[in-house]
């Protein structure tokens, strides 16, 4: 168990749809990655906050949004949805920028 | 051309070989992490290296900087190797530090027959 907890662990939806996935990160992590793997594009970085404020930006998508919250849990806004949003996504922790990451279970996304 | 380059994509191997994988990356790294994924789907985090070797029981990575190349050895191979593992590098910054996310290779699959 990493002691990264990622919620729900399944989520089924329609397209359009918005849904809504979280990340609890290990405690004293103040760093939040959040990952998208798919089978075409494979693992790829979505964006990263630290301690609250947003620290980097990858291939995220304008429909895609995230935060964390003074607790450091952090969610992750997936609206209009589209087919190809189909995905594992994962969130890691580390304690400080640059140190080990921590992946969650992930979270599988499916959009019908 | 990808940042991160893994060999091969899927491998087959009987119980008892010794396996290596490989990954090459194109940019300056200040840490390169090798990453276990079983078909359940979640990540665990084997190694993580900025120089040198480590070992952990029957896995053992290595690295080369001046090559931008590292190797994950598996000795004595177990059908519960398998799995897809994935090297992952963290960019060094202009200056001097470390960018935060990862880049990850496509991941080598393994299967280990009995």
């Amino acid at each position: 168990d990493s002691g990264v907890t990622q919620t729900p662990k399944h989520l089924i939806t329609a397209t359009g749809q918005r849904v809504t996935l979280r990340c609890s990160p290990r405690s004293g992590d103040l760093s939040v990655y959040w990952y998208q793997q798919s089978l075409d594009q494979g693992l790829q970085f979505l964006i990263q906050y630290y301690n609250g404020e947003e620290r980097a930006k990858g291939n995220i998508l304008e429909r895609f949004s995230a935060q964390q919250f003074p607790d450091l849990h952090s969610e992750l806004n997936l609206s209009s949805l589209e087919l190809g949003d189909s995905a594992l996504y994962f969130c890691a922790s580390s304690v400080a920028q640059g140190a080990e990451a921590f992946f969650g279970q992930g979270t599988r996304l499916t959009v019908v | 051309k990808n940042e991160v380059e893994q060999s091969p994509q899927n491998l087959t191997a009987q119980e008892g070989e010794f396996i290596t994988i490989n990954c090459s990356y194109s940019v300056g790294i200040s840490a390169l992490h090798w990453l276990q994924q079983h078909p359940g789907g979640g990540i665990v985090s084997l190694f993580m290296l900025s120089s040198g070797k480590k070992k952990h029981g029957r896995l053992i990575a290595t690295i080369n900087i001046q090559e931008k190349h590292s190797s994950l050895h598996i000795t004595a191979s177990h059908p519960r190797d398998s799995a897809v593992y994935i090297c992952a590098v963290r960019v060094r910054t202009q200056y001097g530090g470390s960018q935060g996310n990862l880049i990850f290779g496509k991941g080598t699959k393994l299967s280990v027959k009995p």
